[in-house]
């Protein structure tokens, strides 16, 4: 069955140190998004791909990188670790074509900055 | 900008009532989507349901049932009888219809509403 992935699922790091977090779907999809959430926050949108070499920045992008290199895979860098990154970091995907169709979540990464 | 705000928390019932989760948005595209998703304490996020700007028609599915009112800009969400399994975060989020390519812009979600179901 098609899936998407995260790694890790827990993390504990030092401020300023560089932190990547994987996401990996095996739907083919070409849209891959990736979410914050925190208490009282909701999930807010960080980074979001169209496709290999695209990436766009979402509402609270700074801090973090994205690259995608190909359909299957969109790294999350954080290149300086804050303890305001400290979160819940949700990957998702969907299928192109619109955006009605619906994302598709991985389960999550809870990052601790300390 | 598109805005999400779901005004209730937290709500709290007793097993088998109803309660009706209200969602309200902004937006200024006239073609954009709506979805509700469950977040159990597990943690993980679950589909349940969307609906297209165009597309009023109110959706019933087992105990679960959306009303979608553009008029007040309302998308709520009503569980009767509810269960237990019902416990949970629940989120409406709003997509606007993205560039013309084909792409998808990402959810604008809400804070959720905390649903407590009492035994």
């Amino acid at each position: 069955d098609a899936e998407i992935t995260q790694s890790p699922r827990h993390k504990i790091t030092e401020t300023g140190r560089q932190v990547t977090l994987a996401c990996h779907q095996t739907w083919n999809h070409n849209n891959m998004f990736w979410y914050r959430q925190d208490l009282g926050h909701g999930l807010r949108l960080i980074h979001y791909s169209y496709g290999v070499q695209d990436t766009n920045k979402g509402e609270v992008s700074d801090g973090y990188s994205v690259s995608r290199s190909n359909t299957e895979d969109l790294p999350l860098t954080l290149e300086s670790a804050a303890s305001s990154q400290t979160s819940v970091y949700f990957c998702a995907s969907s299928e192109s074509g619109s955006s009605y169709n619906e994302q598709f979540f991985g389960p999550g990464t809870r990052l601790t900055v300390l | 900008a598109q805005k999400v705000t779901q005004a209730q928390t937290e709500i709290s019932v007793v097993e088998k009532e109803d309660v009706t989760l209200d969602c309200v948005y902004e937006t200024r595209d006239t073609t954009y989507y709506l979805f509700w998703y469950k977040q159990p304490p597990s943690g993980e996020l679950v589909f349940l349901i969307r609906r297209n700007s165009f597309d009023e028609q109110n959706e019933i599915s087992g105990r679960y049932s959306w009303n979608f009112q553009k008029s007040t800009s309302s998308f709520n969400f009503t569980i009767t009888a509810s269960q237990v399994v019902d416990s949970a975060v629940y989120f409406c989020a709003l997509s606007e219809a993205g560039y013309s390519g084909g792409g998808a812009d990402g959810l604008t979600f809400g804070k959720g509403t905390h649903l407590i179901i009492q035994p």
